[in-house]
C-alpha cells in the first residue's frame, strides 16, 4: 500500500464548477500536510498548507481529517487555469528523519 | 533573483554512461534535495543535504552521488547509468529542514534523463 494515495483522474470539469479531491494517508504519526500544483512538464509549487482546522485561500479549501487519515482539496469556480495536477503530501518519519512523502497526483482539466 | 536552477534541461545517456546534474540557488536556503519523479509515482526523495559540506540518503539513494562543495550549489552524479534510471530529475531547496512548520520547498524546472 502506498503511503499517501490519491485518485490519479483525471477530472474532467467545466468551468465554474466545484470540484473536490481526497489523499488518503497511512501513517497516524504524519505531522504536517500540503497540496503542492504540478503544470505539465512543469516543476511543482506550493499551493496551499493543511491545518486541523481547516483553510481557505480564495477559491481553495483544504481540510484535514485526521482520524480517518485524509486531506481534502476543494476548488470552487474552476478555470482554465486550474488545469493540472494536485499533488497531496504529508510529512513521515524515516529513518533518517522527517521528509515530505508525495502522492502521485490528481490530474484536473478543466474544459471551456 | 532566478530562485532554483537546474542543468541541463534534457539529456539522453547510453548505459554504463556518467553524468553530472548541477543545481543552483540563490535565496540563501540551508537545505537542497534531490528528487526524482516517475509516471505514476510521486516524487522520491535521493538524497538531500542540510547544509554546506554536508550530504545524506534520501529513500532511493542507490546509483547516485551529491556533492555539496558550496551553498548555492548541490550537484547530483550518476556513476554507471542505467535504463531504471531513466526519469525526471528535480531538485529543491528550503530555509529550515522538513516537517519544521510550513516549510515551502522551492523546485527547480527539472531535467529529464534517458538511458539507453
Amino acid at each position: 500500500r502506498k503511503e499517501v494515495e490519491q485518485d490519479p483522474g483525471p477530472f474532467n470539469v467545466p468551468e465554474g464548477a466545484t470540484v473536490a479531491f481526497n489523499c488518503t494517508y497511512s501513517n497516524s504519526a504524519s505531522q504536517s500536510f500540503f497540496w503542492y500544483r504540478q503544470d505539465c512538464r512543469k516543476e511543482p509549487k506550493l499551493l496551499m498548507s493543511v491545518y486541523s482546522s481547516g483553510n481557505e485561500d480564495g477559491r481553495f479549501t483544504a481540510q484535514l481529517n485526521r482520524a480517518s487519515q485524509y486531506i481534502s482539496l476543494l476548488i470552487r469556480d474552476s478555470k482554465l487555469s486550474d488545469s493540472a495536477t494536485y499533488l497531496c503530501v504529508v510529512t513521515t518519519l524515516r529513518e533518517y528523519g522527517n521528509k515530505l512523502v508525495f502522492g502521485a497526483g490528481t490530474i484536473l482539466r478543466v474544459k471551456s | 533573483n532566478a530562485g532554483v536552477t537546474q542543468t541541463p534541461k534534457f539529456r539522453v545517456l547510453k548505459t554504463g554512461q556518467s553524468m553530472t546534474l548541477l543545481c543552483a540557488q540563490d535565496m540563501n536556503h540551508e537545505y537542497m534535495y534531490w528528487y526524482r519523479q516517475d509516471p505514476g509515482m510521486g516524487l522520491r526523495l535521493i538524497h538531500y543535504s542540510v547544509g554546506e559540506g554536508t550530504t545524506a540518503k534520501g529513500e532511493v539513494p542507490d546509483g547516485y552521488n551529491v556533492s555539496r562543495l558550496k551553498k548555492q550549489n548541490f550537484l547530483l552524479g550518476l556513476e554507471s547509468a542505467a535504463p531504471s534510471q531513466t526519469s525526471v530529475y528535480f531538485c529543491a531547496s528550503s530555509k529550515r529542514g522538513q516537517g519544521v512548520g510550513d516549510n515551502e520547498q522551492f523546485f527547480g524546472p527539472g531535467t529529464r534523463l534517458t538511458v539507453l
